[in-house]
């Protein structure tokens, strides 16, 4: 699977958009771009994935560049409680190994 | 969405005792379970893979006799770790891949401490 590497920390004040780039550019036609979020001494949580096309959910937004060898994990209005480490992972949908890289840890400050 | 319950939440031991973690599939059924380790301020770490009625497969370093893996139904995996040792002590946690287009659910994690 393709490695991604992502910013090491980033702030991000309440209420306002959390950007979190992600770059994979080793990634192949038949990898999705996978979210997750960790919340302190919890398990990770998904967000949200795609493959070619822009994605939207209740939690987030994902955009992908056209050449799929980046993206943007978009929290459109921060709170709190998105203080976490967040993780982009590129994956296949064979259900094979999940390697979590070291994440982009996010606070929110009021 | 699926669910994998993940039991105890927390335990402390004493060196040299056994620690058995469970991880249940609570509205699905999980023929495969990744079970991975959390030290303090680090990424999560893949021990092993386990699959319903078949051995699991550990990643590299880790020592198949020490975390005994068994995944003997389609709604329960155990990971038990032997003759724990103080540097065991860390954040264990479950995975499973799901099929409602969530990739992968997992458990909210054990935190076992070796005394």
């Amino acid at each position: 699977d393709a490695k991604t590497t992502q910013p090491t920390s980033m702030d991000c004040a309440e209420g306002r958009a959390a950007n979190l780039p992600c770059n994979h550019s080793t990634i192949s036609g038949n990898e999705y771009v996978y979210w997750y979020r960790q919340i302190h001494s919890q398990g990770p949580q998904y967000i949200i994935h795609g493959l070619k096309n822009n994605e939207t959910n209740e939690m987030a937004s994902l955009i992908i560049t056209e050449d799929r060898k980046s993206s943007t994990l978009i929290l459109p209005h921060a709170t709190l409680r998105d203080t976490a480490v967040y993780y982009c992972i590129v994956q296949t949908d064979s259900w094979g190994k999940l390697q979590f890289g070291a994440g982009t840890q996010v606070v929110v400050t009021p | 969405g699926a669910v994998v319950s993940q039991h105890p939440s927390r335990v402390i031991c004493k060196s040299g005792t056994s620690v058995k973690i469970e991880c249940r599939s609570l509205d699905f059924q999980a023929t495969t379970m990744f079970w991975y380790r959390q030290f303090p301020k680090q990424s999560l770490m893949l021990m092993a893979t386990s699959n319903e009625g078949s051995k699991a497969t550990y990643e590299q370093g880790v020592e198949k006799d020490k975390f005994l893996i068994n995944h003997a139904s389609l709604t329960l995996s155990t990971l038990t770790v032997t003759s724990a040792h103080p540097e065991d002590s860390s954040f264990y946690i479950c995975s499973a891949p799901v099929s409602d287009g969530h990739g992968y659910t997992f458990g909210s994690g054990t935190r076992l401490t070796v005394v």
